[in-house]
């Protein structure tokens, strides 16, 4: 079975600093890897995916990550964050021979700091 | 409407009482998701449907009845439910390939009392 860590619950940061979220998977096989937020009272919003390619995906709102097969890792960063980006952010994923079936982490909830 | 839309937004029942949480989707998309998110847990997928056909139900108590009369809705039939199935219900849709992201609805919070 697939297994998604986000090894950071919460993450506190002050406003305009870089932040990265951290977010390792195991799978043995091919993988498509997503990045969501979830702002409060609200559903899962796509940031970004890595399908293929280029290791380094950008996203919405200035969010990048990086594949790194190696290490089985998709970290997020943001060079600057806003008071905006407070939020719950969950990374997920779909491989090759599960079908429909995503796997979510426990997500990380984000509060930057004015 | 747009996107996955998702009615009441939010529910408050006893454990006697029957009610669905609906779930309708605008997309074109032909799978169809139902997931439980509750405090400090990852997301509990609960059932999948493509093309109308349920492909996925992860141990799901009998008290959830899941319903996708086509490929735009999805219900979630609710009965005799317990406290603990307190928290925010989450549908969403995606189209079938695995790098297909999924796209969600805004919740259904509920609370059993």
């Amino acid at each position: 079975a697939q297994s998604v860590t986000q090894l950071d619950s919460q993450v506190p940061v002050f406003e305009e600093a870089p932040v990265e979220l951290r977010c390792n998977y195991s799978s043995s096989v091919s993988v498509y890897l997503f990045w969501y937020v979830q702002y409060p009272n609200q559903g899962l919003q796509l940031l970004l995916k890595y399908l293929s390619g280029s290791t380094l995906v950008k996203g919405i709102n200035g969010f990048e990550a990086e594949f790194n097969k190696s290490q089985t890792s998709f970290h997020l960063r943001k060079p600057s964050v806003h008071i905006s980006d407070t939020a719950e952010y969950f990374c997920a994923v779909r491989t090759s021979n599960t079908g429909n079936q995503f796997y979510f982490g426990t997500g990380t909830s984000l509060t930057v700091i004015p | 409407e747009t996107g996955v839309t998702q009615t009441p937004r939010h529910l408050v029942m006893g454990m006697t009482n029957k009610k669905s949480l609906k779930c309708e989707q605008h997309l074109g998309h032909n799978a169809m998701y139902w997931y439980k998110q509750s405090a400090k847990k990852p997301l509990e997928l609960m059932f999948v449907y493509n093309f109308k056909e349920q492909t996925e139900n992860n141990s799901v108590p009998s008290r959830f009845s899941p319903e996708c009369p086509n490929s735009s809705h999805l219900f979630l039939h609710l009965h005799t439910l317990q406290p603990e199935d307190s928290a925010l219900y989450l549908c969403a849709s995606s189209e079938r390939g695995a790098g297909n992201e999924q796209f969600f609805g805004p919740g259904t919070r509920l609370t059993v009392l």
